[in-house]
């Protein structure tokens, strides 16, 4: 079963525009963590940010979460065609196992 | 370092046969995840290990499904007997789990069609 959910599904945009996908959830968790998957290839870890954590940001990345309303999102700034991907949510549960479950996915499309 | 290492890269079978993927984890790296993805299922968590003890294999579908972990350096997925709908790419992950470091690392997966 899935824990996270993405929205969009599908995100077409202009180069160097900003990009935002959000990701919710249904339980309580340790961390979030976001992924990207180019196409046919593996699954690429780009940030983690903890419960207890609001924000983080990581070069063009920046990350917001709301564990109140079980939510994430992922922005990134002056996009380019080799952002092109799916981004992934993950979670692990709080609770001591790395049960590690992934959301739907947004599929990014970057246009030069 | 090499990463993780999954062969086979592709695997085309017939209904009725067995498969077995296999897996090579980061060295050092305690933890190895099992994931299944399709376009109508998403990623789904198969069964994960730590300390190369199964330690929740819920997502496994049905038991046609098999994991072990004989050792830290290597994992098998065995289906047995394959079917139509077992078409699907198949991730192992790994991971150290740490105070502040629990990303997990990805192999390039194990494309298998069933025919």
């Amino acid at each position: 079963s899935q824990q996270g959910e993405e929205d969009p599904q599908a995100l077409s945009i202009q180069e160097g525009e900003n990009a935002t996908m959000n990701c919710s959830y249904k339980t309580s968790i340790n961390n979030l963590q976001w992924y990207r998957q180019n196409s046919g290839r593996g699954l690429v870890h780009l940030i983690l940010i903890r419960s207890n954590e609001r924000e983080k940001h990581s070069g063009r990345l920046r990350v917001t979460l709301d564990t109140s309303k079980k939510s994430s999102s992922l922005l990134i700034t002056a996009s380019r065609a080799a952002d092109t991907a799916s981004y992934f949510c993950a979670t692990t549960p709080s609770g001591g196992y790395q049960k590690v479950t992934f959301g739907t996915g947004t599929k990014l499309q970057v246009i030069p | 370092d090499a990463g993780v290492i999954q062969s086979p890269r592709h695997e085309v079978t017939e209904m009725g046969q067995e498969v077995t993927l296999r897996c090579k984890p980061i060295s050092g790296h305690n933890s190895l995840f099992w994931y299944r993805q399709t376009m109508m299922r998403g990623l789904e968590l198969l069964i994960y290990f730590n300390n190369n003890v199964p330690i929740d294999d819920s997502g496994m579908p049905e038991d046609r499904f098999s994991a072990k972990m004989p050792n830290a350096s290597f994992s098998t997925l065995k289906i047995q007997p394959s079917e139509p709908r077992d078409s699907a790419v198949y991730f192992c992950a790994s991971s150290l789990v740490a105070a502040t470091n629990e990303k997990l690392f990805f192999g390039s997966g194990t494309q298998l069609s069933v025919l």
